[in-house]
């Protein structure tokens, strides 16, 4: 079967950097997704990764690694409003995207 | 404004009666889906279509029918709802066959089957 796993809850203080794993199991792959999840909220994109290697967009950066089928997405500097769910997702061969639980993160003062 | 947009956002039923919520999306997008939302297990694809009159089964298409008829609406139908699909749905398009194809999710219907 196609699997996603990623750490149910993770905890971190304002202002420091976190860092949110992510393996898969799928057939095949399209591309992997991070997104993030507000309580009661729509996800929204963060990023994408298809080819291996890491992808900087300001604060937020996500790696790949396709031979490890391992991802992860670092948060520097992290602020209150970054307490959220936090979703990985692969697009498998069939272009079905398979989605992880999700990763509660918790922002400490 | 681009986005995606759901009907209803809120809904309370009964057992068996049928339903219809509708999803359609302002950005030409090939790719369309539907997603429940239940705690603890994320979002799971119930059918995702890539075009128009081209649809495909997610992991949980079961109770569920679908519909691509034209490319900005993607309806999601429930036949004869049962209280196990009491849920938080998304719909979320995107590009296909581009290098890049972000999703975009409309706000959530919340569903309760009684």
């Amino acid at each position: 079967g196609q699997n996603i796993d990623q750490p149910t809850e993770m905890t971190a203080t304002e202002g420091a950097i976190v860092q949110i794993n992510c393996t898969y199991q799928t057939s095949g792959f399209n591309g992997l997704f991070w997104y993030q999840q507000h309580a009661g909220e729509a996800p929204t994109f963060l990023s994408y990764n298809v080819l291996d290697g890491l992808e900087e967009k300001g604060r937020f950066s996500s790696f790949l690694s396709r031979s490890k089928g391992y991802s992860y997405l670092l948060l520097k500097e992290l602020q209150m409003k970054d307490s959220a769910s936090y979703l990985c997702a692969v697009m498998d061969s069939n272009y079905q995207l398979i989605w992880g639980a999700g990763t509660k993160l918790i922002i400490k003062p | 404004e681009a986005q995606v947009t759901q009907n209803p956002r809120y809904l309370i039923t009964v057992t068996g009666k049928k339903l219809t919520v509708t999803c359609s999306q302002n950005m030409n997008h090939e790719y369309m889906s539907w997603y429940r939302q239940d705690p603890g297990l994320g979002l799971r694809q119930i059918y995702y279509s890539m075009n128009v009159e081209v649809t495909d089964k997610g992991d949980v298409p079961e109770g569920y029918k679908v519909s691509r008829k034209e490319k900005r609406n993607f309806p999601l139908i429930l036949e004869s709802p049962s209280p196990n699909q009491t849920s938080l749905y998304f719909c979320a398009s995107s590009f296909f066959q581009r290098e890049f194809n972000e999703q975009f999710f409309g706000p959530g219907t919340r569903l309760t089957v009684l």
